[in-house]
């Protein structure tokens, strides 16, 4: 499983509270990311990051922050959540392979389980 | 901006028989990425394909990698119900995301 774990696994919370999902990995991997999952729409990238402090916005980061102040935490966080965002997220993590130049992530992404987060 | 599309993103299909799920990327991708999921359950990687005419191949799950048509397959041989779950296929695009197809749920009748 790649040793990642997401918290809380299950969610349920009220329109316009804050909200943060954890995710936590022990292998030491560069590269994390956070995805939302929703019928008819696949899986969506909300944000990444590539190293400590460093992160990215995905195709789907409004209303979405990020943080990693360390290796193997990755925190997303709804400022405000809507009824929206209610969704499946997931984390993944993956590492880069050096081909001659800056680090990039061409390896397989590995999921954790999945944190089901409902807004009412 | 790259797109993926699967086809079909729904298939019955019955056991012993073969089919196969097409994936269609709209640009130049360095990476192609086949993946399976479980009802309720998180996403498990089967295959990564590198470069042109890569084909790989596990049980009776086989994929392979045309980047000239810009075209993958997952194709399944002598399906069995165990195989029945929603699979997916991603592309790596330039800015080194990978962007998923929308599915393929899969359901194999006994």
């Amino acid at each position: 499983d790649a040793g990642i774990t997401q918290s809380p696994r299950h969610k349920v919370t009220e329109t316009g509270t804050p909200v943060t999902l954890r995710c936590h990995q022990t292998e030491n991997h560069r590269y994390m990311y956070w995805y939302r999952q929703d019928p008819g729409h696949g899986l969506r990238l909300i944000h990444y990051s590539y190293g400590v402090k460093d992160t990215d916005k995905g195709e789907v980061s409004d209303g979405y922050s990020v943080s990693r102040s360390k290796t193997e935490d990755f925190l997303l966080t709804l400022e405000s959540a809507t009824s929206s965002q209610t969704s499946v997220y997931f984390c993944a993590i993956s590492d880069p392979i050096v081909a001659g130049g800056p680090p990039v992530s061409y390896n397989e992404q590995f999921f954790g389980p999945g944190t089901r987060l409902t807004v009412l | 901006e790259l797109k993926v599309e699967q086809n079909p993103l729904f298939l019955s299909m019955q056991e012993g028989k073969n089919y196969t799920i097409y994936c269609n990327y709209s640009t130049t991708s360095d990476r192609l990425y086949w993946y399976r999921q479980d009802p309720g359950k998180s996403l498990e990687s089967l295959f990564v394909l590198l470069s042109n005419g890569a084909v790989k191949q596990e049980g009776r799950l086989m994929a392979s990698l045309d980047t000239k048509a810009r075209l993958s397959t997952l194709h399944i041989t002598a399906a069995v119900h165990d195989l029945s779950a929603t699979y997916f296929c991603a592309a790596l695009n330039r800015d080194d995301k990978i962007i998923f197809g929308k599915g393929t749920r899969l359901h194999i009748l006994p």
